[in-house]
């Protein structure tokens, strides 16, 4: 089945500048690829996804970014606010498959 | 993105006894939901998938018998914890999907159930 590794597992940046997690698939046919924000004591929220027949994607100050050769794809968080701390998992969809196995998480603190 | 409700937010039960979550699609048609169960600090553990008007698939580990899911319509899906006992004690998530669309992959979740079984 599907593996898919998330790091860092944590990180913490400074208020404005970037931060970037990167995850890792083992199954080449995986072609669905969404990113998940999870609040304290809340579900997680889709807040960005790409498919395979797109290298990246962007939406204001969130872009993902996917190498399918290589089998790795990125979240980029530009001009980080401190409403963006919180725990960021990745996830993967195989083809023909409805599941999403997820990363580890990465716990994101954005110091003001 | 669309909205998935889950109700109740915290419930605390005595061991022994059963509880029902409710997860809730409230504006798009759920041809699937998910059942998920999240240890503190740690990812999502996928407990069961449920296609309306069919009997859940379990993953390797869940009992079928202790949490019964029923997915009676397009925007219900039920987990009941039966027997509960301070171990089931977690956070369990819904998600729902409409699968056979052209948005099928994508899973929205509910805001979480904090279960304490003392």
């Amino acid at each position: 089945g599907e593996n898919v590794e998330q790091h860092p597992s944590t990180l913490s940046v400074q208020e404005g500048d970037s931060a970037v997690i990167k995850c890792t698939y083992s199954d080449s046919a995986s072609n669905y690829f969404p990113w998940y924000k999870q609040e304290l004591g809340k579900g997680p929220q889709l807040i960005i996804d790409i498919r395979s027949n797109v290298g990246e994607k962007k939406d204001q100050r969130i872009a993902v970014t996917l190498n399918k050769t290589a089998k790795h794809f990125s979240l980029h968080i530009t001009e980080t606010q401190p409403e963006d701390s919180a725990v960021y998992f990745c996830a993967a969809t195989p083809v023909g498959a409805n599941n999403l196995f997820f990363g580890t998480g990465t716990r994101l603190t954005v110091i003001p | 993105g669309a909205v998935v409700s889950q109700h109740p937010s915290r419930v605390i039960c005595k061991s022994g006894t059963s509880v029902k979550i409710e997860c809730r699609s409230l504006d798009f048609q759920a041809t699937t939901m998910f059942w998920y169960r999240q240890f503190p600090k740690q990812s999502l553990m996928l407990m069961a998938t449920s296609n309306e008007g069919s009997k859940a698939t379990y993953e390797q580990g869940v009992e079928k018998d202790k949490f019964l899911i029923n997915h009676a319509s397009l925007t219900l899906s039920t987990l009941t914890v039966t027997s509960a006992h301070p171990e089931d004690s977690s956070f369990y998530i819904c998600s729902a999907s409409a699968v056979g669309t052209v948005r099928g992959n994508e899973q929205y979740f509910g805001p979480g159930t904090r279960l304490t079984v003392t």
